[in-house]
């Protein structure tokens, strides 16, 4: 079954700090992986889009990286800000059968002062 | 250029009525997907639509229904709603299919459902 596990759950950090996101996937065969930006109530911005052959992508202060390997990904936030609150869905989509995208249930940062 | 819109934003329902809910894609899209969203869940894939087709259903029962017009646009219809439906329902367009790669999909705000 392909599933897509993010951790942590939750987490609070500091405005001005660094954090790490992770996820982990099962899906199989791999095609693209990408991460979400979902503010409360409102539907998910995405933040980016990796293919197999792309280990780091960059979109601001947002890094995200990729190891179709051991079939792990992170993103990186630089210094945050408030504005930064929200949580951070990570969704993966195989090929063939597996095409269609495979949402986790995402990690809910809170960045507080 | 308006971005993905849905009607209406927020509905409340009883057990055993149906609902309808509205999805205009963004002009060129010719992917539409809906997604269920229970609070504090990730979206779970329900339907996916391109060129009028449907081309993937999740695992929803057969309650659950959509379509998708000549102008792309997409209605999704749920019947004999129980609690459970209860959720933030998501729709999601795209160029292409939505799980292809570089196939940026954008969501639009989302329909609340509340179901008592």
């Amino acid at each position: 079954k392909n599933q897509v596990e993010q951790s942590p759950q939750s987490l609070i950090i500091l405005e001005g700090k660094n954090c790490t996101l992770q996820c982990n996937y099962t899906v199989s065969p791999f095609s693209n992986l990408r991460w979400y930006k979902q503010d409360t109530g409102r539907g998910p911005v995405s933040l980016t889009i990796m293919t197999f052959s792309e280990n780091t992508k960059s979109n601001g202060r947002y890094t995200a990286t990729l190891d179709a390997d051991t079939k792990q990904s992170s993103l990186h936030i630089t210094a945050s800000q408030l504005s930064d609150s929200a949580s951070y869905i990570c969704v993966v989509s195989g090929t063939g059968t597996a095409s269609k995208l495979t949402f986790g249930t995402g990690t809910r940062l809170q960045v507080t002062l | 250029d308006a971005g993905v819109t849905q009607s209406p934003t927020h509905l409340i329902k009883t057990r055993g009525q149906h609902v309808t809910l509205r999805c205009s894609p963004i002009s060129g899209h010719k992917s539409v997907s809906w997604y269920q969203q229970v609070l504090g869940q990730g979206p779970q894939f329900i339907f996916q639509y391109y060129e009028k087709e449907e081309r993937g259903r999740g695992n929803f029962p057969d309650r659950f229904s959509a379509r998708q017009f000549p102008n792309y646009s997409s209605e999704l219809n749920v019947n004999a709603l129980l609690l459970g439906d209860s959720a933030l329902y998501l729709c999601a367009s795209s160029l292409r299919l939505a799980g292809e790669s570089s196939n940026e999909q954008f969501f639009g705000p989302g329909t609340r459902l509340t179901v008592l």
